[in-house]
């Protein structure tokens, strides 16, 4: 069965960081694109930003608003996303997903619980 | 950045209703276009990919069609375990952009 865990969300002040985990099971996780999407209170879903896959080098893609803020990485050997977020906004508070996606044009298969960030003073 | 709206944001409908969504992207995707649907306090879960194949284990009263920069999304016969928003999302190109969604009410 594949699971995607999610942990390391909470409240952090305008400024500050906060580094969200995911951990994966059930399925070949270097064979896989990893992406983050997250969601503000009552709003819409927008995507944040994806890891590729080891074919292609890990390279990594961003949205336009998190672009020098966020970092994704990911750690094979330990089957683990990450989601490094530095100069914390109000308006980065939201529901942060991982998600596991096949490949280039696919879709997001396979979504984490989610984990809460607040950004908040 | 490719923008997609969606239509109703809002929509209201009986149990057996035949309910459609539709969803227009800014520029041509081809068929990359997912459906998704999500329940209250819960993470989206994927219905449709490639514009129109259902996903493994979703009912067949969800289908999906279009191409280029429309597309709609149908429910042929509405039950009250479909109350949930439903976002289309374009797989495309970067940045990879979402739909504002669609509630469905019953």
């Amino acid at each position: 069965e594949v699971q995607l865990v999610q942990s390391g969300g909470g409240l952090v002040q305008p400024g500050g960081s906060l580094r969200l985990s995911c951990a994966v099971s059930g399925f070949t996780f270097s064979d896989h694109y990893m992406d983050w999407v997250r969601q503000a209170p009552g709003k819409g879903l927008e995507w944040v930003g994806r890891t590729k896959y080891k074919a292609e080098n890990y390279r990594t893609e961003y949205a336009a608003s998190v672009k020098d803020r966020f970092t994704i990485s990911r750690d094979d050997s330990k089957n683990s996303l990450y989601l490094q977020m530095n100069s914390l906004k109000t308006e980065d508070t939201a529901m942060y997903y991982c998600i596991k996606c096949s490949g280039p044009y696919s879709a997001f298969e396979i979504w984490g619980q989610g984990t809460m960030v607040t950004v908040s003073s | 950045d490719i923008q997609m709206t969606q239509s109703p944001s809002t929509l209201s409908a009986s149990v057996g209703d035949r309910v459609t969504i539709t969803c227009r992207a800014s520029q041509s995707i081809s068929n990359n276009l997912a459906w998704y649907q999500q329940k209250p306090g819960i993470a989206p879960k994927l219905l449709i990919y490639k514009a129109s194949t259902l996903e493994s284990g979703v009912p067949s009263r969800f289908s999906g069609s279009g191409s280029g920069t429309q597309f709609t999304l149908t429910i042929s016969s509405l039950q009250p375990d479909d109350l949930a928003t439903y976002y289309c999302q374009q797989c495309h190109s970067y940045s990879l952009t979402f739909g504002g969604g669609t509630k469905v009410e019953i």
